[in-house]
């Protein structure tokens, strides 16, 4: 079954060191990669996605991810961590024509001053 | 704001009612999702449409759950006969899709289900 892990429940970093939120996937064929990120009484918001093309993709607020297809990552990175970049982060892949997304569980990311 | 509203926000119920609830995705956008997140996990494919035809749907999405997009905008989900296995945050996204082209969606605030 195709499915998304994130095996980190949390993640917890001080405020200017570079953070990592880890993502793995298991799929057949190739997957479109989706970063998202979740504040408190919030929606979801897009971050960043791999399609095709450069395995490192750079989005919003200065995070970055890196595609790795021999270990079927896409781990979440930014160099330098804020205390407003404490959320929940979800890294999801979309498998089909369909478009529909199949979630990892979520890492909650606590930046600390 | 990402553009996609849902309403209510917030509906608490009692087991037995019938819900339904509402999507206005972004407006030049095709297809229409609906997810459901329980606490602690990450959102579930519930169902989509591309314009207004609804062309997948989850196992998840029992007899008693039912969504429409009668003119390719916005989009009603309705739960019947509502269990307390129905509680959970309903989240709505949209975005561009087709022609072998992956888009980013965009996700509405949610509605949080609560069944008494």
């Amino acid at each position: 079954a195709q499915s998304v892990a994130q095996p980190e429940d949390q993640v917890n970093v001080a405020e200017g060191n570079p953070l990592t939120v880890k993502c793995t996937y298991s799929v057949s064929g190739n997957p479109y990669l989706f970063w998202y990120v979740q504040y408190p009484n919030r929606g979801l918001q897009f971050l960043l996605k791999y399609i095709t093309g450069d395995n490192l993709v750079k989005g919003s607020y200065g995070f970055e991810a890196e595609f790795n297809k021999s270990q079927t990552s896409f781990h979440l990175k930014k160099p330098s961590a804020l205390v407003s970049d404490s959320a929940l982060y979800f890294c999801a892949a979309a498998f089909s024509n369909t478009g529909k997304l199949i979630f990892g569980q979520g890492t909650t990311l606590q930046v600390k001053p | 704001d990402t553009g996609v509203s849902q309403d209510p926000r917030h509906k608490i119920t009692k087991r037995g009612q019938n819900v339904t609830f509402r999507c206005d995705p972004i407006s030049e956008h095709n297809r229409l999702y609906w997810y459901r997140q329980t606490l602690g996990q990450g959102p579930e494919f519930l169902t989509y449409f591309q314009n207004e035809a609804q062309l997948e749907k989850s196992r998840l999405l029992s007899d008693r759950f039912s969504a429409e997009r009668p003119k390719g905008s916005f989009s009603t989900l309705e739960i019947q006969r509502t269990e307390q296995g129905d509680s959970a945050m309903y989240l709505c996204a949209s975005s561009l899709g087709g022609g072998g082209a992956f888009y980013e969606q965009y996700f509405g605030p949610g509605t949080r289900l609560t069944v008494t």
